[in-house]
Protein backbone atom coordinates (compact mmCIF):
# COMPACT_ATOMS: atom_id res chain seq x y z
CA UNK A 1 0.00 0.00 0.00
CA UNK A 2 1.02 3.57 -0.45
CA UNK A 3 3.72 5.23 1.81
CA UNK A 4 2.89 8.78 3.48
CA UNK A 5 2.66 11.04 1.18
CA UNK A 6 4.29 14.78 1.76
CA UNK A 7 3.99 17.59 -0.64
CA UNK A 8 5.57 19.81 -1.90
CA UNK A 9 9.00 18.28 -1.04
CA UNK A 10 11.24 21.22 -1.71
CA UNK A 11 10.07 24.65 -0.87
CA UNK A 12 11.90 28.05 -0.70
CA UNK A 13 9.63 30.85 0.75
CA UNK A 14 10.39 34.75 1.78
CA UNK A 15 10.22 36.33 5.79
CA UNK A 16 6.81 37.04 6.50
CA UNK A 17 4.95 34.95 4.14
CA UNK A 18 2.96 31.75 4.74
CA UNK A 19 3.31 28.91 3.56
CA UNK A 20 0.53 25.62 3.52
CA UNK A 21 1.96 21.74 3.87
CA UNK A 22 -0.06 18.51 3.10
CA UNK A 23 0.50 14.89 4.39
CA UNK A 24 -1.66 12.51 3.19
CA UNK A 25 -1.84 9.30 5.66
CA UNK A 26 -1.81 5.69 4.71
CA UNK A 27 -5.19 4.74 3.91
CA UNK A 28 -7.20 3.93 6.87
CA UNK A 29 -4.76 5.69 9.39
CA UNK A 30 -6.46 8.20 11.53
CA UNK A 31 -4.01 10.12 13.24
CA UNK A 32 -1.48 12.57 11.90
CA UNK A 33 1.81 14.17 13.97
CA UNK A 34 3.88 17.01 12.44
CA UNK A 35 7.73 17.34 13.26
CA UNK A 36 9.85 20.16 13.07
CA UNK A 37 13.68 18.94 12.05
CA UNK A 38 16.31 21.30 12.52
CA UNK A 39 20.26 20.55 12.93
CA UNK A 40 20.60 22.62 16.36
CA UNK A 41 17.17 20.99 17.80
CA UNK A 42 16.66 18.18 16.16
CA UNK A 43 13.28 16.66 16.14
CA UNK A 44 10.44 18.33 17.69
CA UNK A 45 6.70 17.29 17.84
CA UNK A 46 4.49 20.19 16.97
CA UNK A 47 0.91 18.77 17.14
CA UNK A 48 -1.29 15.33 16.48
CA UNK A 49 -4.38 15.25 14.71
CA UNK A 50 -7.21 12.07 15.42
CA UNK A 51 -10.62 12.05 13.75
CA UNK A 52 -10.14 15.63 12.59
CA UNK A 53 -9.63 16.73 16.29
CA UNK A 54 -6.37 18.37 17.57
CA UNK A 55 -5.14 15.56 20.37
CA UNK A 56 -2.19 17.31 21.33
CA UNK A 57 0.37 20.16 20.93
CA UNK A 58 4.14 20.95 21.06
CA UNK A 59 5.73 23.80 22.30
CA UNK A 60 5.46 26.23 18.99
CA UNK A 61 4.34 29.67 18.63
CA UNK A 62 0.67 30.46 17.06
CA UNK A 63 2.29 30.90 13.83
CA UNK A 64 2.14 27.48 13.68
CA UNK A 65 -1.06 25.36 12.84
CA UNK A 66 -2.66 22.75 11.14
CA UNK A 67 -6.06 20.96 10.55
CA UNK A 68 -7.34 17.42 9.61
CA UNK A 69 -9.66 16.94 7.31
CA UNK A 70 -12.64 14.08 7.09
CA UNK A 71 -10.35 11.83 4.37
CA UNK A 72 -7.42 12.53 7.24
CA UNK A 73 -5.39 14.13 5.28
CA UNK A 74 -3.54 16.68 7.29
CA UNK A 75 -2.01 20.28 6.93
CA UNK A 76 -0.16 22.44 8.19
CA UNK A 77 0.03 26.45 8.43
CA UNK A 78 3.49 28.36 9.03
CA UNK A 79 2.37 32.65 8.70
CA UNK A 80 4.64 35.40 9.27
CA UNK A 81 7.61 32.98 8.13
CA UNK A 82 10.49 33.79 9.88
CA UNK A 83 13.90 32.58 8.87
CA UNK A 84 14.36 29.94 11.56
CA UNK A 85 11.03 28.51 10.53
CA UNK A 86 13.64 26.82 8.05
CA UNK A 87 13.75 22.78 8.47
CA UNK A 88 12.57 19.19 7.16
CA UNK A 89 9.06 19.63 8.01
CA UNK A 90 8.14 15.53 8.85
CA UNK A 91 4.60 13.89 8.88
CA UNK A 92 3.49 10.42 10.58
CA UNK A 93 0.50 8.51 10.46
CA UNK A 94 -0.53 5.84 12.77
CA UNK A 95 -3.83 3.97 13.34
CA UNK A 96 -3.77 5.91 16.33
CA UNK A 97 -5.98 4.42 18.70
CA UNK A 98 -3.81 2.83 20.79
CA UNK A 99 0.02 3.66 22.03
CA UNK A 100 1.48 0.61 20.71
CA UNK A 101 1.48 1.53 16.89
CA UNK A 102 4.07 2.31 14.96
CA UNK A 103 3.93 5.73 12.92
CA UNK A 104 4.90 5.79 9.52
CA UNK A 105 6.78 8.90 8.44
CA UNK A 106 7.04 10.36 5.08
CA UNK A 107 9.86 12.28 3.55
CA UNK A 108 9.33 15.43 4.63
CA UNK A 109 9.26 18.93 3.03
CA UNK A 110 11.97 21.13 3.14
CA UNK A 111 11.08 24.10 3.58
CA UNK A 112 13.87 27.35 2.93
CA UNK A 113 13.13 30.94 3.99
CA UNK A 114 14.90 33.15 2.99
CA UNK B 1 8.27 16.08 29.07
CA UNK B 2 9.37 12.71 29.81
CA UNK B 3 13.48 12.58 28.59
CA UNK B 4 15.57 9.63 27.40
CA UNK B 5 19.68 9.86 27.38
CA UNK B 6 21.94 8.08 24.46
CA UNK B 7 25.69 8.07 23.69
CA UNK B 8 25.87 10.77 20.60
CA UNK B 9 27.38 8.33 18.40
CA UNK B 10 28.95 4.39 18.36
CA UNK B 11 31.09 2.81 15.93
CA UNK B 12 30.54 -1.06 14.61
CA UNK B 13 31.69 -3.52 12.73
CA UNK B 14 29.76 -5.53 9.81
CA UNK B 15 28.50 -8.53 10.92
CA UNK B 16 28.83 -8.25 14.15
CA UNK B 17 26.34 -7.34 16.97
CA UNK B 18 25.47 -3.78 17.94
CA UNK B 19 24.36 -3.14 21.40
CA UNK B 20 22.47 0.94 21.86
CA UNK B 21 21.68 1.65 25.33
CA UNK B 22 18.97 4.34 26.46
CA UNK B 23 18.17 5.87 29.96
CA UNK B 24 14.72 6.81 30.71
CA UNK B 25 14.76 7.11 33.91
CA UNK B 26 11.61 9.30 34.06
CA UNK B 27 9.24 6.94 32.24
CA UNK B 28 5.76 6.05 33.87
CA UNK B 29 4.09 3.10 34.16
CA UNK B 30 2.11 3.07 31.34
CA UNK B 31 4.49 4.85 28.71
CA UNK B 32 5.97 2.66 26.23
CA UNK B 33 9.55 2.78 24.73
CA UNK B 34 9.94 2.89 20.66
CA UNK B 35 12.58 2.82 18.85
CA UNK B 36 13.17 4.92 15.31
CA UNK B 37 16.17 4.85 12.81
CA UNK B 38 16.88 7.67 10.48
CA UNK B 39 18.92 7.13 7.08
CA UNK B 40 20.29 10.07 5.78
CA UNK B 41 17.40 12.16 3.53
CA UNK B 42 14.70 10.29 4.92
CA UNK B 43 12.45 10.45 7.07
CA UNK B 44 12.52 8.44 10.35
CA UNK B 45 11.50 4.51 9.87
CA UNK B 46 9.95 2.70 12.96
CA UNK B 47 12.14 -0.26 14.03
CA UNK B 48 10.17 -1.80 17.46
CA UNK B 49 8.82 -0.58 20.82
CA UNK B 50 7.75 -2.36 23.87
CA UNK B 51 6.44 -1.92 27.58
CA UNK B 52 7.55 -4.48 29.91
CA UNK B 53 8.78 -7.56 28.13
CA UNK B 54 12.02 -7.97 25.87
CA UNK B 55 10.74 -7.75 22.23
CA UNK B 56 12.09 -9.24 19.16
CA UNK B 57 11.19 -8.62 15.30
CA UNK B 58 13.12 -9.48 12.10
CA UNK B 59 15.04 -5.77 12.56
CA UNK B 60 15.99 -6.28 16.12
CA UNK B 61 15.65 -6.65 19.37
CA UNK B 62 14.58 -4.74 22.75
CA UNK B 63 15.66 -5.62 26.13
CA UNK B 64 14.21 -3.45 28.80
CA UNK B 65 15.71 -3.45 32.29
CA UNK B 66 13.27 -4.90 35.20
CA UNK B 67 12.97 -1.70 36.65
CA UNK B 68 12.30 0.13 33.14
CA UNK B 69 14.51 2.80 33.51
CA UNK B 70 16.43 1.83 31.02
CA UNK B 71 16.62 0.23 27.53
CA UNK B 72 19.05 -1.71 24.95
CA UNK B 73 18.00 -1.88 20.88
CA UNK B 74 20.04 -5.03 19.75
CA UNK B 75 21.00 -5.25 16.30
CA UNK B 76 21.91 -8.73 15.58
CA UNK B 77 24.44 -8.74 12.99
CA UNK B 78 25.27 -4.86 11.52
CA UNK B 79 25.34 -4.53 7.66
CA UNK B 80 26.13 -1.18 6.09
CA UNK B 81 22.69 -0.45 5.59
CA UNK B 82 22.03 -0.43 9.64
CA UNK B 83 24.35 2.98 9.18
CA UNK B 84 22.09 5.88 10.70
CA UNK B 85 20.68 7.42 13.74
CA UNK B 86 18.48 5.73 16.13
CA UNK B 87 16.55 7.51 18.28
CA UNK B 88 15.03 5.86 22.01
CA UNK B 89 11.53 7.22 22.67
CA UNK B 90 9.23 7.34 24.82
CA UNK B 91 5.30 7.17 23.63
CA UNK B 92 3.44 9.62 26.39
CA UNK B 93 0.78 7.68 28.10
CA UNK B 94 -0.82 10.92 29.80
CA UNK B 95 -0.50 12.85 26.59
CA UNK B 96 -2.29 10.91 24.26
CA UNK B 97 1.03 8.77 23.19
CA UNK B 98 3.06 11.85 21.28
CA UNK B 99 6.60 11.38 20.47
CA UNK B 100 8.84 12.99 21.55
CA UNK B 101 12.77 12.46 20.33
CA UNK B 102 15.47 13.08 21.86
CA UNK B 103 19.35 13.85 20.18
CA UNK B 104 19.63 9.97 18.85
CA UNK B 105 23.05 7.80 18.81
CA UNK B 106 24.56 8.05 15.40
CA UNK B 107 25.62 4.67 14.26
CA UNK B 108 28.66 3.75 11.59
CA UNK B 109 29.18 0.50 10.58
CA UNK B 110 32.52 0.10 9.57
CA UNK B 111 33.27 -3.18 6.26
Amino acid sequence: KAGVTQTPRYLIKTRGQQVTLSCSPISGHRSVSWYQQTPGQGLQFLFEYFSETQRNKGNFPGRFSGRQFSNSRSEMNVSTLELGDSALYLCASSLGRELNTEAFFGQGTRLTVV
Amino acid sequence: DAKTTQPNSMESNEEEPVHLPCNHSTISGTDYIHWYRQLPSQGPEYVIHGLTSNVNNRMASLAIAEDRKSSTLILHRATLRDAAVYYCILSLHNQGGKLIFGQGTELSVKP
